[in-house]
């Protein structure tokens, strides 16, 4: 049971680039979430999901999109990277609404 | 809206002194309150919630609705209790995080 596993660990862009940060989830969750975390601010919502196929905005949406194809997959796409998108990137999934968040072990995304 | 408040970026605390880390919200519902803490190079993990008015490491953390508060509190610090935590509320269907507090607590 690996719990939710995100890839890749850590990743150098060059502004204007585009990326797929992956997460993976093996317990069927149905919740699923992107966060950024930057010094200062804590965790700040991107995107969520409550089932597949569902997606909606969280606080700072600009910049990203997701999709959920699967129960299992829920990628995070940087269209076109800027330095401001430079942070700690957490998928979190949780069973229900009454569950606490299971968090994967973070990117680490710099763009230069 | 819905809005964590964590008026301490950094707590530092003597070893065996009580520890209370204040967290606050707004919420027009029914809210469901986590604290989280992430130790140093790991992820975050869940402490509590208060559904289920567990104790873990010694944690407890208390619904106050009038004050709308979910203050975390253990009556002895220990060294490794040093860490970030992170007040969470879930609302319809997101969850809201606080901007966290750094526990320090000094041998």
């Amino acid at each position: 049971n690996a719990g939710v596993t995100q890839t890749p660990k850590f990743q150098v862009l060059k502004t204007g680039q585009s990326m797929t940060l992956q997460c993976a989830q093996d317990m069927n969750h149905e919740y699923m979430s992107w966060y950024r975390q930057d010094p200062g601010m804590g965790l700040r919502l991107i995107h969520y999901s409550v089932g597949a196929g569902i997606t909606d905005q969280g606080e700072v949406p600009n910049g990203y999109n997701v999709s959920r194809s699967t129960t299992e997959d829920f990628p995070l796409r940087l269209l076109s990277a800027a330095p401001s998108q430079t942070s700690v990137y957490f998928c979190a999934s949780s069973q229900t609404n009454s569950y606490g968040y299971t968090f994967g072990s973070g990117t680490r995304l710099t763009v230069v | 809206a819905q809005r964590v408040t964590q008026p301490e970026k950094l707590l530092s605390v003597f070893k065996g002194a009580p520890v209370e880390l204040k967290c606050n919200y707004s919420y027009s519902g029914s809210p469901e309150l986590f604290w989280y803490v992430q130790y140093s190079r790991q992820r975050l993990q869940l402490l509590l919630r208060h559904i289920s008015r567990e104790s873990i490491k010694g944690f407890t953390a208390d619904l106050n609705k009038g004050e709308t508060s979910f203050h975390l509190k253990k009556p002895f610090a220990q060294e490794e209790d040093s860490a970030m935590y992170y007040c969470a509320l879930r609302g319809y269907q997101k969850v809201t995080f606080g901007t966290g507090t750094k526990l320090q607590v000094i041998p």
